[in-house]
């Protein structure tokens, strides 16, 4: 079992629609919880992230972290055509002033179609 | 300002050459990581530099990987005799690394899509 399991999708969807996204993972030490967006022949970009368990909202944009079910989730609220991309979940264990490397998912390709 | 770079953007070789793959990343950043993006593994983390200390090699997948971070700033990444399980794009990303930081964010660069034949 992978240490972070993200279904690949791919996912289509109308322009409006609330877009979920979710990860699990198995590794008890991870306590940051990254979302990637990935655009197509670009690097990831950070989009949100959240420490521990809890929420956090961004304008159209909400990450959940469950960690006693070990799950992780990204809404995206009236999704738009500008959101089609690939979403990678991301996670580290809790940083001692330094970097940690990350343990992605294998990302979710999302298309909003007008 | 200018983000992290890699060149080239893209590589096609014959099995059994020798690539090297180029990240230079945002001025000031001392970490600097690379990680492999291949069709179902997802993106895997390769290697990770950090000022003067030795690099973190654990994700290195064989003994033809290997990489070198001249000046704390600009690394290559080196794929010796490549194979065709090779392919991939390959992205490189740095981070401040601040002491005492929350969140210590990575900025990718855009990546180096490898094609071995």
């Amino acid at each position: 079992q992978k240490e972070v399991e993200q279904d690949p999708g791919p996912l289509s969807v109308p322009e409006g629609a609330i877009v979920s996204l979710n990860c699990t993972y198995s590794n008890s030490a991870f306590q940051y919880f990254m979302w990637y967006r990935q655009y197509s022949r670009k690097g990831p970009e950070l989009l949100m992230y959240t420490y521990s368990s809890g929420n956090k909202e961004d304008g159209r944009f909400t990450a959940q972290v469950d960690k006693s079910s070990k799950y992780i989730s990204l809404f995206i609220r009236d999704s738009q055509p500008s959101d089609s991309a690939t979403y990678l979940c991301a996670m580290s264990p809790i940083t001692q002033g330094g970097s940690e490397k990350l343990v992605f998912g294998k990302g979710t390709k999302l298309t909003v179609n007008p | 300002g200018a983000g992290v770079s890699q060149s080239p953007s893209n590589k096609v070789t014959e099995k059994g050459k020798d690539v090297e793959l180029r990240c230079d990343p945002i001025s000031g950043h001392t970490a600097l990581y690379w990680y492999r993006q291949s069709l179902g593994q997802g993106l895997e983390f390769l290697i990770y530099f950090q000022g003067n200390s030795a690099p973190d090699k654990s994700g290195l997948p064989s003994d033809r990987f290997s990489a070198e971070r001249t000046g704390g700033s600009v690394s290559t990444l080196t794929i010796q005799r490549t194979q065709q399980e090779d392919s991939a794009v390959y992205l490189c990303a740095s981070s401040l690394a601040l002491a005492g930081a929350t969140l210590d964010e990575q900025f990718f660069g855009p990546g180096t899509r490898l094609t071995v034949l």
